[in-house]
C-alpha cells in the first residue's frame, strides 16, 4: 500500500516571501502521478501541480514548483512570492499510473500567508 | 477544466432519516467517481470507488449498507446516507475522472449535519 507523509501539520510566511511544503512518499510501484491540492476555507479541492514519475524534470506552474527526488520518494512544493490568497490546507496526492486507482492524500499542512 | 457539481450544498437532518447527496459530471463522462469524508481539519478519506454500471468498491471500515452508491449514469453518481446518526455530520466529497484520463475532478462538498 502507498503511504503519503505530509511532516509540517501548519506553516507561516510572510506575503511575498517563498514558503516549502515537505512531503514523501512510500511505494513500490515505478509509473505514477503525484499532485498537490490546495483547499481554501470555501474547501472547493483545487489542483495546483502535478508531476508525472518517468519525468525527471520538476513541474513548474507560475510562482507554484516542485523538487521531485523520484529516489528519496520526496516530493516537495515551493511557494514563490507568497500571496494573502495562498492561505489555505496543501495536500500531497499520489496515484498509482495503472488501474482505475484513486488518490492517496497525506494529512495536509495548513499555510499561513501573512501581511 | 472540467466541472463537477454536487448537490445539496448543505443539508440538515434528523437522526434515522436518511439524506441523498447527487455528484454530477456537468462537461464530460465520468467513468469512475470517488466519494470522500473529510473531518474538520483532516485530510480527505476515501469512502468508496463507484464505476458506472456496477457496484461501488467501498473502503475498509466503511458500511456500505448504510452508505449507499449508485452510479447508474456516465454523469451521475449518488451516496445515500441510511438511518443518519450524529456522527455522520460531516463533510462529504465527490470527484470524478473521465475514461483514458488520470485527473480526478472534484465537486464543491456537501455538509451534512445530523441533528
Amino acid at each position: 500500500a502507498q503511504t503519503v507523509t505530509q511532516s509540517q501539520p501548519e506553516m507561516s510566511v510572510q506575503e511575498a516571501e517563498t514558503v516549502t511544503l515537505s512531503c514523501t512518499y512510500d511505494t513500490s510501484e515505478n509509473n505514477y502521478y503525484l499532485f498537490w491540492y490546495k483547499q481554501p476555507p470555501s474547501r472547493q479541492m483545487i489542483l495546483v501541480i502535478r508531476q508525472e514519475a518517468y519525468k525527471q524534470q520538476n513541474a513548474t506552474e507560475n510562482r507554484f514548483s516542485v523538487n521531485f527526488q523520484k529516489a528519496a520518494k520526496s516530493f516537495s512544493l515551493k511557494i514563490s512570492d507568497s500571496q494573502l490568497g495562498d492561505t489555505a490546507m496543501y495536500f500531497c496526492a499520489f496515484m498509482k499510473k495503472t488501474g482505475n486507482t484513486p488518490l492517496v492524500f497525506g494529512k495536509g499542512t495548513r499555510l499561513s500567508v501573512i501581511a | 477544466g472540467a466541472v463537477v457539481s454536487q448537490h445539496p450544498s448543505w443539508v440538515i437532518c434528523k437522526s434515522g432519516t436518511s439524506v441523498k447527496i447527487e455528484c454530477r459530471s456537468l462537461d464530460f463522462q465520468a467513468t469512475t467517481m470517488f466519494w470522500y469524508r473529510q473531518f474538520p481539519k483532516q485530510s480527505l478519506m476515501l469512502m468508496a470507488t463507484s464505476n458506472e454500471g456496477s457496484k461501488a468498491t467501498y473502503e475498509q471500515g466503511v458500511e456500505k449498507d448504510k452508505f449507499l452508491i449508485n452510479h447508474a449514469s456516465l454523469t451521475l453518481s449518488t451516496l445515500t446516507v441510511t438511518s443518519a446518526h450524529p456522527e455522520d455530520s460531516s463533510f462529504y466529497i465527490c470527484s470524478a475522472r473521465g475514461d483514458l484520463t488520470y485527473e480526478q475532478y472534484f465537486g464543491p462538498g456537501t455538509r451534512l449535519t445530523v441533528t
